[in-house]
């Protein structure tokens, strides 16, 4: 029982360079979340989902998109990276809306 | 975004002492919930409240949902240097419309 996964761990990218980050979880979670967490920032939700096939905006979604097309993968994606971008990224996923989340082990992403 | 305020940011104390942090909002949550984040780790669940006026512990750590419903309060006691991190509080509301936002963390250094 690996709980949430993510890949991959660290990545530099290019100004407007594209990439997608992958979360996976094997505990059956409906939710999902993306997170990104800057400093003196705490956590801020980009996107999450509410089950297979279904996504939402979070507080942060402008330069990301999201897609849910297996319960337990969420994938984010940045079309066209910005400096502003550059953070550590948090999967987490949970049985329900107001359970406990269970969070990934991060992705520290370096947009130039 | 809305980020719920933490207080303090920071503090050292030394190993043996007891530590209190809070957590308040303008908003009402029906869920509040405490995390720890240890260096370059993801958050992990310390304890979690579900009514106003809930005390509950863990070890040595005890937490409380305020009766206004709008802030939290944690506390270690007897602290010890693995208790170093960033703890942050987070307000789940699920009526209306989903909010399940964290607190901008309180980081914990203990001196041995």
């Amino acid at each position: 029982n690996a709980g949430v996964t993510q890949t991959p761990k660290f990545r530099v990218l290019k100004t407007g360079q594209s990439m997608t980050l992958l979360c996976a979880q094997d505990m059956n979670h409906e939710y999902m979340y993306w997170y990104r967490q800057d400093p003196g920032m705490g956590l801020r939700l980009i996107h999450y989902s509410v089950g297979e096939g279904t996504t939402a905006k979070g507080e942060v979604p402008d330069g990301y998109n999201v897609s849910r097309l297996k319960k337990q993968n969420f994938l984010l994606g940045l079309e066209s990276a910005a400096p502003s971008q550059t953070s550590v990224y948090f999967c987490a996923s949970s049985y329900s809306k107001r359970d406990t989340q269970y969070f990934g082990p991060g992705t520290r992403l370096t947009v130039l | 975004g809305q980020q719920l305020n933490q207080s303090p940011q920071s503090m050292f104390i030394q190993e043996g002492e007891d530590v209190s942090m809070n957590c308040t909002s303008s908003s009402i949550f029906n869920t509040w919930l405490w995390y720890k984040q240890d260096p370059g780790e993801g958050p992990v669940l310390l304890i979690a409240l579900y009514k106003a006026g809930e005390l509950t512990s863990n070890g040595r750590l005890t937490a409380q949902f305020g009766i206004t419903r709008k802030d939290s309060f944690l506390n270690i006691s007897a602290s010890i240097p693995s208790d170093v991190g960033i703890y942050f509080c987070a307000g789940v509301t699920t009526s209306g419309t989903y909010k399940y936002i964290f607190g901008t963390g309180t980081r914990l250094k203990v001196l041995a």
